[in-house]
């Protein structure tokens, strides 16, 4: 079946350090994928996406290249901030029976020190 | 434009008692989930619709839980009878898709949640 697998957190940095968080996954054809970010007390909301391989989603400083030799799509960020603190979950959905069904990966915790 | 409304957002619990929570997804959005996030681990899908049609209820746990969405617009998910292992927080996303085209594909937006305690 389909899964989405991360590295454990937390990933604990100082304030503009660089950001790798990694996920991988496994999938039947060309699913789009997805990262979400949880910031405390909220929900998830969308932080990039990419549909087809090598797309590149970018946004707030954060980027993810679509990988589909590695079957990869690890979040980066050049230099983060305190207020990037949040739980960073990888996704993708697939097509199944005319819609599209997602799957999350556990999430990555992410605390940035001042 | 409003987001996913849900309710409550806190709800305690015995087990075996039942409880319902409820969802109102953004105007218009045509898809609606439903998941359980357990605490240290993602979100798991129990339930989508699109429109009032069930498009995926494999990961709901049927002897237990339901869901239904009528008029296409507002759902509601129940638990009965509740065990202690149903403690989470369930999540209510919607999505416009199909409407919206490529774009729209699967992009979920997600409300806050309603967090479940069961005793």
């Amino acid at each position: 079946g389909n899964s989405v697998t991360q590295m454990e957190g937390p990933v604990t940095l100082s304030e503009e350090a660089f950001l790798t968080i990694n996920c991988t996954y496994t999938a039947t054809g060309y699913p789009s994928l997805f990262w979400y970010v949880q910031y405390p007390g909220e929900g998830l909301q969308l932080l990039l996406k990419a549909t087809k391989a090598d797309d590149k989603g970018s946004n707030k400083g954060f980027e993810a290249t679509y990988r589909k030799e590695t079957t990869s799509f690890h979040l980066e960020k050049g230099s983060v901030q305190v207020s990037d603190s949040a739980v960073y979950f990888c996704a993708l959905s697939y097509a199944s029976g005319g819609s599209y069904i997602p799957t999350f990966g556990r999430g990555t915790s992410l605390i940035v020190h001042p | 434009e409003a987001g996913v409304a849900q309710s409550p957002r806190y709800k305690i619990i015995e087990k075996r008692q039942s409880v319902a929570f409820w969802c109102n997804p953004i105007s218009g959005h045509a898809t609606l989930y439903w998941y359980q996030q357990i605490l240290g681990q993602g979100p798991k899908l129990l339930i989508q619709f699109q429109n009032n049609g069930v498009v995926d209820d494999s990961q709901l746990p049927k002897d237990r839980f339901s869901a239904e969405r009528l008029k296409g617009v507002d759902s509601t998910l129940k638990i009965q009878p509740a065990k202690l292992e149903d403690s989470a927080v369930y999540l209510c996303a919607s999505s416009s898709y199909p409407s919206g085209g490529l774009l729209a594909k699967n992009i979920q937006y997600f409300g806050a949640g309603t967090r479940l305690s069961v005793l």
